[in-house]
């Protein structure tokens, strides 16, 4: 199957610094999404992204399949950005990696 | 529009003990993927139903089975529970099974086995 790798692992920013988070997968995929998981465990939507860059308000993402990577840009982060973000690459179902603990202090 | 949801929400049992949790998807979707998620880890997949059908399984053992009904509401059983079967449950729903459509998920449901 599909092998994903995340990085940063943990991440600590300081309120409005920006970040990039980076995932890595093994194979050719089909669709790639982003979420944000939040402390109490829903997995919130932000990216369907198999290829190319989307923009939603503070966050983005760009994913170049052929080189086999995907790239989520927070920028002025929130406290509320707080959690763990996944990828998840899909070739016939969705692959999670480990995650970015991520944690935004005031 | 309702989004997925699940239920129930917490659950407590005892190893050896059965367990059944329901998943309702996303209004229009018609498939329905459960995942497990342990603490510290990724969710990982367990299977996916479309048309009342198992149609793809991850690496879990027979103990974990589904079914889906005519609605497109599912269910995930495990049996003969283990305290390593202790962890979130997750519930997504896509439309048109086995695609590559962009899947939503439910709230979870945290199960604890003693």
């Amino acid at each position: 199957g599909i092998q994903v790798e995340q990085s940063p692992p943990d991440l600590i920013l300081q309120e409005g610094a920006n970040s990039t988070l980076r995932c890595n997968f093994s194979d050719s995929v089909n669709n790639l999404q982003w979420f944000h998981q939040n402390p109490w465990g829903q997995l919130i939507n932000l990216f369907y992204i198999p290829s190319g860059t989307k923009q939603n308000g503070r966050l983005s993402a760009t994913t170049v399949a052929t080189e086999r990577y995907s790239l989520l840009y927070i920028s002025s982060s929130q406290t509320t950005d707080s959690g763990v973000y996944f990828c998840a690459p899909s070739g016939s179902r969705l692959t999670f990696g480990e995650g970015t603990q991520l944690t935004v202090n005031p | 529009d309702a989004g997925v949801t699940q239920s129930p929400t917490h659950l407590i049992k005892t190893r050896g003990q059965q367990v059944t949790l329901r998943c309702s998807p996303k209004s229009g979707h018609d498939t329905v993927s459960w995942y497990q998620q342990a603490l510290g880890q990724g969710p990982q997949f367990i299977f996916q139903y479309y048309e009342e059908e198992e149609r793809q399984r991850g690496n879990f053992p027979d103990r974990f089975s589904g079914h889906q009904f005519p609605n497109y509401s599912s269910e995930l059983n495990v049996n003969a529970l283990l305290l390593g079967d202790s962890a979130l449950y997750l519930c997504a729903s896509l439309w048109g099974g086995g695609s590559y459509n962009e899947q939503f998920f439910g709230p979870g449901t945290r199960l604890t086995v003693l």
